[in-house]
């Protein structure tokens, strides 16, 4: 079955640190591949996705995820934290078994120190 | 316009009560989807809508109806729900192009069922 794990409940960084969020998933071909992220009591805001092509994509806000697909993950970075990135963030996959399904990952919660 | 518009924003019922949450965008999406959110969990997929007929339920029971009554609009209506139904249930429309696919989420509805 499709699955996704963010191993990761929650992460301290400091504010201009750098930051690496996991996600690994399981899916028997190439799946779609997201990342959200939610701010307390809001909806989620899409932040990056990939499909196929470049493994290295860009996303907003100065994030970008790498595919591995040898190690089925979709690791999340961002080279300089800033305090406003404090949030949720939830890794997803999406494939097609007659619509198109979404699942998430239990999801990260970020803090940033001063 | 790339919002999808959920209302109302907050809600509370009693177990015997009859309410509904509308969701509405103008995007030209065909499929629309409802989400349920316990507090610290990720989304739960609930229903998928795709060129407004149901394409998945994931066994939602039977006290949550959903509606697509047209391309734009979204209602999922609510009657003798319990107390552990209390959550924030989210929407989203799904953008499909050659970019791939993505969902666009409303700020949800936080109900309480009391």
């Amino acid at each position: 079955a499709q699955s996704v794990t963010q191993p990761d409940i929650h992460i301290t960084v400091s504010e201009g640190a750098s930051l690496e969020l996991r996600c690994n998933y399981s899916y028997g071909a190439t799946p779609y591949l997201f990342w959200y992220v939610q701010s307390p009591g809001q909806g989620l805001q899409l932040l990056l996705k990939y499909f196929s092509g470049d493994t290295l994509v860009q996303g907003i806000k100065g994030f970008e995820a790498e595919f591995k697909r040898s190690q089925s993950s979709f690791n999340l970075r961002k080279p300089s934290v800033h305090w406003s990135d404090a949030a949720e963030y939830f890794c997803a996959v999406g494939w097609r078994p007659g619509g198109f399904k979404t699942i998430f990952g239990a999801g990260t919660r970020l803090f940033v120190k001063a | 316009d790339t919002e999808v518009t959920q209302t109302p924003k907050h809600l509370v019922m009693g177990m015997t009560n009859k309410k509904s949450l509308k969701c509405e965008q103008h995007m030209g999406h065909r499929a629309m989807y409802w989400y349920k959110q316990k507090a610290k969990k990720p989304p739960e997929l609930m229903f998928v809508y795709s060129y407004e007929k149901l394409s998945i339920n994931e066994s939602v029971p039977s006290r949550f109806s959903p509606e697509c009554p047209n391309s734009s609009l979204l209602n999922l209506h609510l009657h003798a729900l319990q107390p552990e139904d209390s959550a924030l249930y989210l929407c989203a429309s799904r953008q499909a192009d050659r970019d791939g696919e993505k969902l666009f989420f409303g700020s949800g509805t936080q109900l309480s069922v009391l």
